[in-house]
């Protein structure tokens, strides 16, 4: 079965750093780009970025651009998002998902079951 | 940054009600249109792609169309298992956006 299996619910301080992790598996990982979603509390979906396992090429949201870091570890098919510093507004659930191939430019067709963050003081 | 303006924001149906959502784009992004469904709790699912094509195991009432910066989805026949929020996503570029969402209740 194709999946993607989150890294589970994390609550932290603000300015704390955090890396969550979104685990693929049932297919050739490397070959599929890789995004990551944001919803924040009550809201709709946000477009944060995409990598490429294959080669770590990567493309940020211009409101994600510098505020988060998107990585992947190909070697254990893991994708990853982190924060230097996080702040109370990054409190939100966050998806990762599987863009349809060939290209980057598709919908995401597989779903993680998201990773709640939490950041309070 | 290409914007997505989806309307209406929420609409009451009854089971049956053939339904209609708008999604526009703030510039020509082709065909570059997908459709999701999420229900609370729950991560979204893949509907339609590529504008009008319906993914794999959807039901045959879901259908897409439009080009350019004007799309729709249409839900031919309303089941109870339709309520939920319908959001579109266009990913021209490299990049994606998604519109705020068009929430489904029962009427």
């Amino acid at each position: 079965e194709e999946q993607l299996v989150q890294s589970g619910a994390e609550v932290k301080k603000p300015g704390e750093s955090l890396k969550i992790s979104c685990k693929g598996s049932g297919y050739s990982f490397t070959n599929y780009w890789i995004g990551w979603v944001r919803q924040m509390p009550g809201k709709g979906l946000e477009w944060m970025g995409i990598i490429y396992p294959g080669d770590s090429e990567t493309r940020y949201s211009p409101s994600c651009q510098g505020q988060v870091t998107i990585s992947v570890d190909k070697s254990i098919n893991t994708a990853y998002l982190q924060w230097s510093s996080l702040k109370a507004s990054d409190t939100a659930i966050y998806y990762c998902a599987r863009v349809k191939p060939p290209t980057p430019e598709d919908g995401f067709d597989i779903w993680g079951q998201g990773t709640m963050v939490s950041v309070s003081s | 940054d290409i914007q997505m303006t989806q309307s209406p924001s929420s609409l009451s149906a009854s089971v049956g009600d053939r339904v209609t959502f708008t999604c526009r784009a703030s510039q020509n992004i082709l065909r570059l249109l997908a459709w999701y469904q999420q229900k609370p709790g729950k991560a979204p699912r893949l509907l339609i792609y590529k504008a009008s094509t319906l993914e794999s195991g959807v039901p045959s009432r879901f259908s897409g169309s439009g080009s350019g910066t004007e799309f729709t989805l249409t839900i031919s026949s309303l089941q109870p298992d339709d309520f939920a929020t319908y959001y579109c996503q266009q990913y021209y570029g490299y990049s994606g956006t998604f519109g705020q969402g068009t929430k489904v209740e029962i009427k």
